[in-house]
């Protein structure tokens, strides 16, 4: 059974702050790993989708990297904001478009 | 762009009725579209695959018979949860695909609620 473990489960930081967490996959029959948003009462919001080794993405703020040999990719968010409170979501995706999702991590950013 | 919506939010049923929960893609048509539940302090679980116009495809553990969905056109997938029990009481979402490559569109989901 795939398994993808996120960490932290939780962490509250100050206003400024940067944080980053880390998403863990099984590193073979790699295709896809998938980061989402997602805040309370709305739809998960789609952040990144990398497929290659090394692969960098940024979007403002957040920006995350991953390692399919080693199986993990971290999601970095620089400068927290309070509006940044989600909680932050990592999915494997294999080709037919299924993804197998990480319990996440729920980020509390205090003003 | 790519906005799913999900309806109703929020449902309570009584034990052995039928719900009905309609996901639809608003601004892009979706080839695929998947169901997913979770239960309280898990993961987002993959219920079933949808494709417009054929059979959704059920993940192991699944019944297919239980879950009833339905992918009737490329904007509309239906998921009837049948004679439902207090043990289906779960979030349900959505999720379509079909406007950027590898990416998936939920909806806000639904919250079941089964007396």
């Amino acid at each position: 059974i795939l398994n993808v473990e996120q960490s932290p489960q939780s962490l509250h930081v100050q206003e400024g702050d940067s944080t980053n967490f880390t998403c863990s996959f099984p590193s073979s029959n790699f295709y896809a790993l998938h980061w989402y948003r997602w805040e309370t009462a709305k739809s998960p919001e789609a952040l990144f989708v990398m497929t290659l080794n090394g692969d960098e993405k940024k979007k403002g703020r957040i920006s995350a990297t991953l390692n399919t040999k080693e199986g993990y990719s971290y999601l970095y968010i620089k400068g927290s904001q309070p509006e940044d409170s989600a909680t932050y979501l990592c999915a494997f995706g294999n080709q037919g478009g299924k993804l197998i999702f990480g319990q996440g991590t729920e980020l509390s950013v205090k003003p | 762009g790519a906005v799913v919506s999900q309806h109703p939010s929020r449902v309570i049923c009584k034990s052995g009725t039928s719900v009905k929960i309609e996901c639809r893609s608003l601004d892009f048509q979706a080839t695929t579209m998947f169901w997913y539940r979770q239960f309280p302090k898990q993961s987002l679980m993959l219920m079933a695959t949808s494709n417009e116009g054929s059979k959704a495809t059920y993940e192991q553990g699944v019944e297919k018979d239980k879950f009833l969905i339905n992918h009737a056109s490329l904007t509309l997938s239906t998921l009837t949860v049948t004679s439902a029990h207090p043990e289906d009481s779960s979030f349900y979402i959505c999720s379509a695909d079909g406007l950027a490559a590898d990416t998936q569109y939920f909806g806000p989901g639904t919250r079941l609620t089964v007396l």
